[in-house]
């Protein structure tokens, strides 16, 4: 099964600030690779899939990229409503287990 | 767009069954794989498995033994039972809706189960 590993764990900004959040995979997982953004009380929101491509709603100051092992979530600009916990997902071939990073905490200086 | 409402007891007795439903809004549940998803307090995400109207399930290997999901078109609901229960699935439990294989793109709001005596 494929573990991801995100880091790091807290990331604290102020506004404006560029935050870049990294995601590691134990073993390539193409390009089902997904970022979700989930704020405090509330459902996970799809933010980033096949690595790079916003899902519908999404912010231009959102990008995804990487390949392989190594991905990346970039926020270009933060804003204050960007106080949020992320999570990158993906699924592996076989099996075929969708499996979540750990998360890494975004707070707003 | 599609909405969907996880319903349940909040409160559950360990080493019984827990048993969630999840209501879709349109008539789309035919399309779809369904899926639970969980979160323990303060902790990440967990996928427990999905289910088509077809009978087509996968469930996260970990849970494997104690999952049984189904869908049931007529009602437009989504079912999860979760045997044998302890504290450790306490857990905020989301419906989610799978598409392009993977990705979650629509979610429920969740709902809190506790296990508890």
């Amino acid at each position: 099964e494929i573990v991801l590993t995100q880091s790091p764990a807290i990331l604290s900004l102020s506004p404006g600030e560029r935050a870049t959040l990294s995601c590691r995979a134990s073993q390539s997982v193409g390009t089902f690779l997904a970022w979700y953004q989930q704020k405090n009380g509330q459902a996970p929101r799809l933010l980033i899939y096949d690595v790079s491509k916003r899902a519908t709603g999404i912010p231009d100051r959102f990008s995804g990229s990487g390949s392989g092992t190594n991905f990346t979530l970039t926020i270009s600009s933060l804003e204050p409503e960007d106080i949020a916990v992320y999570y990158c997902q993906q699924r592996g071939n076989w099996p075929p287990v969708l499996t979540f990073g750990g998360g890494t905490k975004l707070e707003i200086k | 767009q599609v909405q969907l409402q996880e319903s349940g007891p909040g409160l559950v007795k360990p080493s019984e069954t827990l048993s969630l439903t999840c209501s879709v809004s349109d008539d789309s549940i035919n399309a779809y794989h369904w899926n639970w998803i969980r979160q323990s307090p303060g902790k990440g995400l967990e996928w427990i498995g999905y289910a088509h109207y077809s009978g087509s399930t996968n469930y996260n290997p970990s849970l494997k033994s104690r999952v049984t999901m189904s869908v049931e078109t007529s009602k437009k609901q989504i079912s999860l039972k979760l045997s044998s229960v302890t504290a450790a699935d306490t857990a905020i439990y989301y419906c989610a809706r799978l598409i392009g294989q993977y990705r979650f793109d629509v979610w429920g709001q969740g709902t809190l189960v506790t296990v508890s005596s």
